[in-house]
């Protein structure tokens, strides 16, 4: 089955880490995505991986995927009021063209 | 270089009418896939168009139908519109999968609110 989960809720510090967790179920997908959300606004790009990769490091933002658990991980450095948003993790299905997306994980960043 | 740009921003229907929204993709993608995300939720997956045609369809009814021009542009078209229609439409562009991976872009949406 096709099916995304993602915790719903991360409250941080600002200036800490921020790491949101993305389970998945379809084994064949061969790129996962982060997108941000920003209120009244449409999805923003942020970064993806390939599924034969471990990491992928850009810039504050590190994506982990352990394809053995299908588990996949946006850890979001030095965060910021900016960052503020949900951010949404999707899978793309081999032989499919459509994106998969969980419910979203709102970010809260407080002072 | 332009994004992907979605008319109208926001649309008040009742229910039983019909609506059209509108797609024109980024800069130099051919296909055109979209979404509906109801409040709270995640986008769901509607259909895509490439060539003019659609070439994959979501669990979604047949009120719900689309359209691409040569140019690359599209119109999603909902019928006998009901109260759970009310969501933000998404569009999103991308290069035609040939094997290789094609991010989607998206646009901001158009708001649809059913009354």
């Amino acid at each position: 089955g096709e099916d995304v989960e993602q915790s719903l809720f991360l409250s941080v510090r600002e200036g800490d880490s921020s790491v949101i967790n993305c389970t998945y179920t379809d084994s064949s997908s061969t790129y996962l995505y982060w997108y941000k959300q920003e209120p009244g606004a449409g999805l923003q790009l942020l970064t993806y991986i390939f599924s034969n990769m471990d990491m992928k490091q850009d810039q504050r933002l590190t994506v982990l995927l352990n394809k053995k658990d299908k588990h996949l991980s946006l850890r979001i450095a030095d965060t910021q009021t900016g960052d503020s948003a949900i951010y949404f993790c999707a899978e793309s299905p081999l032989g499919y063209n459509k994106l998969i997306f969980g419910a979203g994980t709102r970010l809260a960043v407080h002072p | 270089d332009a994004g992907v740009t979605q008319s109208p921003t926001h649309l008040i229907k009742t229910r039983g009418q019909q609506v059209t929204l509108r797609c024109s993709p980024k800069s130099g993608h051919d296909t055109v896939s979209w979404y509906q995300q109801a409040l709270g939720q995640g986008p769901q997956f509607i259909f895509q168009y490439y060539e003019e045609e659609e070439r994959q369809r979501g669990n979604f009814p047949d009120r719900f139908s689309g359209h691409q021009f040569p140019n690359y542009s599209s119109e999603l078209n909902v019928n006998a519109l009901l109260l759970g229609d009310s969501a933000l439409y998404l569009c999103a562009s991308s290069l035609a999968d040939r094997g290789g991976n094609q991010p989607q872009h998206f646009g901001d949406g158009t708001r649809l609110s059913i009354l």
